[in-house]
């Protein structure tokens, strides 16, 4: 059951501009929203997150967009560095179950 | 390191055979997970630890697949009469586990290849 979704395998991006990255779930009881990031070899790593009852979190140069409508959300890096080449997960969690997607590979060109 | 410690980092074994790997949470974090990822897939849920009560295991994967946290510090995961189709990266991670965050924190995790 696939709750959460990445459609997009892959991105790649030009160095200094922007990448978004797009996630869409089904379950309407979500509220809760993550982003991580993984390098090879290593496990996820928390990134950003937002709550259910905003529709913008920014932290730097990521910022995280949800549409609760649309049940989609954008994870938006700007500007895009050859460091965030990596892969990018969205998860959300209902009760006791926890939903990853799976996963959009970012590359940055320099 | 203060991080998500998981034991081994690659195993190795025969089909049939037992195996077990251990992952010791960040000290203060009283929630522990489980997750399965394969190749080209997202960390897929297998079951969850508060303190040492497990709260949810209905998402492991078969009865050969169990989990055990008894002191509610470290946890181990245990996969009897392995398989081919068990070969995947076992990932750990713990949380605090207050209010609605839950932002959890990952091992690196141990392959495990089943030959």
């Amino acid at each position: 059951d696939q709750q959460v979704k990445q459609n997009s395998p892959s991105l790649s991006v030009q160095e200094g501009r922007i990448s978004i990255l797009n996630c869409d779930y089904t379950n309407s009881m979500f509220d809760y929203f993550l982003w991580y990031k993984k390098y090879p070899a290593e496990g996820p790593t928390f990134l950003i997150s937002i709550s259910s009852i905003k529709d913008k979190n920014e932290d730097g140069r990521f910022t995280v967009f949800l549409n609760k409508s649309a049940k989609h959300l954008s994870l938006h890096i700007v500007p895009s560095q050859p460091g965030d080449s990596a892969v990018y997960f969205c998860a959300s969690f209902t009760g006791n179950q926890f939903y990853f997607g799976t996963g959009t590979s970012l590359t940055v060109i320099p | 390191d203060t991080g998500v410690s998981q034991n081994p980092r690659h195993k190795i074994t025969k089909r049939g055979q037992n195996v077990t790997f251990r992952c010791d949470p960040i000290s203060e974090h009283n929630r522990l997970y489980w997750y399965r990822q394969t190749l080209g897939q997202g960390p897929e849920f297998l079951t969850y630890f508060q303190n040492e009560a497990q709260l949810e295991k209905s998402r492991l994967l078969s009865d050969r697949f169990s989990a055990e946290r008894p002191k509610g510090s470290f946890s181990t995961l245990e996969i009897q009469r392995t398989e081919q189709g068990d070969s995947a990266m076992y990932l750990c991670a713990s949380s605090l586990g207050v209010g609605g965050k839950n932002i959890q924190y990952f091992g690196a995790g141990t392959r495990l290849s089943v030959l």
